[in-house]
């Protein structure tokens, strides 16, 4: 149990456009779910905390206005890039928790940005 | 909020021999430490996790400890495998109840 999957697992687009991300807890609800970015050889570093019915929580630093995440449901968040850029290349990783301590991550999506 | 930090950065160690990575935190709040092993565009995968009312926790070849007084926290693996060869990330609770993730540390284990 516990499966979180992520779709898509990789795209690529052209600078300027948007670009969304899913995040889906498979068999479990989700009490709340994160977005974090991870560039190569680097940690994973948290962009924002989704809860279903309400706003997103974002990090320093991190443009509400470019990432926007909408958690629709308790099994679904989602995450949009918008008008990417080569810099927001990248590796975005959700994570699902369903009440405990534990987080359950996604398989990732790798963002290439042209 | 939380600040972990994780050394070292880069081990290497024959197969067979063991492998420890060491992480301080900041906050003496922090109440749950887990471990997470990724592999190369791979997603994070849970080894290991302490929590603050326990010292040590042993799972068949991975151990880790935790001393909270000096607030540092150990991963402990024993005879090493090449499967083991990974980026090892600790991570603690920050204050508002979210992950604050180490800098990483890449095992090689040589055959």
């Amino acid at each position: 149990g516990a499966v979180v999957s992520q779709h898509p697992s990789w795209v690529i687009c052209k600078s300027g456009t948007s670009v969304k991300i899913e995040c889906r807890s498979l068999d479990f609800q989700a009490t709340t779910m994160f977005w974090y970015r991870q560039f190569p050889k680097q940690s994973l570093m948290l962009m924002a905390t989704s809860n279903e019915g309400s706003k997103a929580t974002y990090e320093q630093g991190v443009e509400k206005d470019k990432f926007l995440i909408n958690h629709a449901s308790l099994t679904l968040s989602t995450l949009t890039v918008t008008s990417a850029h080569p810099e927001d290349s990248s590796f975005y990783i959700c994570s699902a928790r369903r009440g405990g301590d534990e987080q359950y991550f996604g398989p990732g999506t790798r963002l290439t940005v042209t | 909020g939380e600040n972990v930090e994780q050394h070292p950065s880069t081990l290497s160690v024959q197969e067979g021999d063991s492998a420890v990575i060491k992480c301080t935190y900041s906050d003496s709040a922090s109440n749950y430490f887990p471990w997470y092993k990724q592999e190369l565009g791979k997603r994070p995968q849970l080894i290991i996790d302490i929590r603050s009312n326990v010292g040590e926790k042993k799972d068949q070849r991975i151990a880790v400890t935790l001393n909270k007084t000096a607030k540092h926290f150990s991963l402990h693996i024993t005879e090493t495998q090449p499967e083991d060869s990974a980026v090892y990330f600790c991570a603690g609770f920050r204050t508002d109840y979210k992950l604050s993730f180490g800098a990483g540390t890449t095992v090689t284990v040589r055959a």
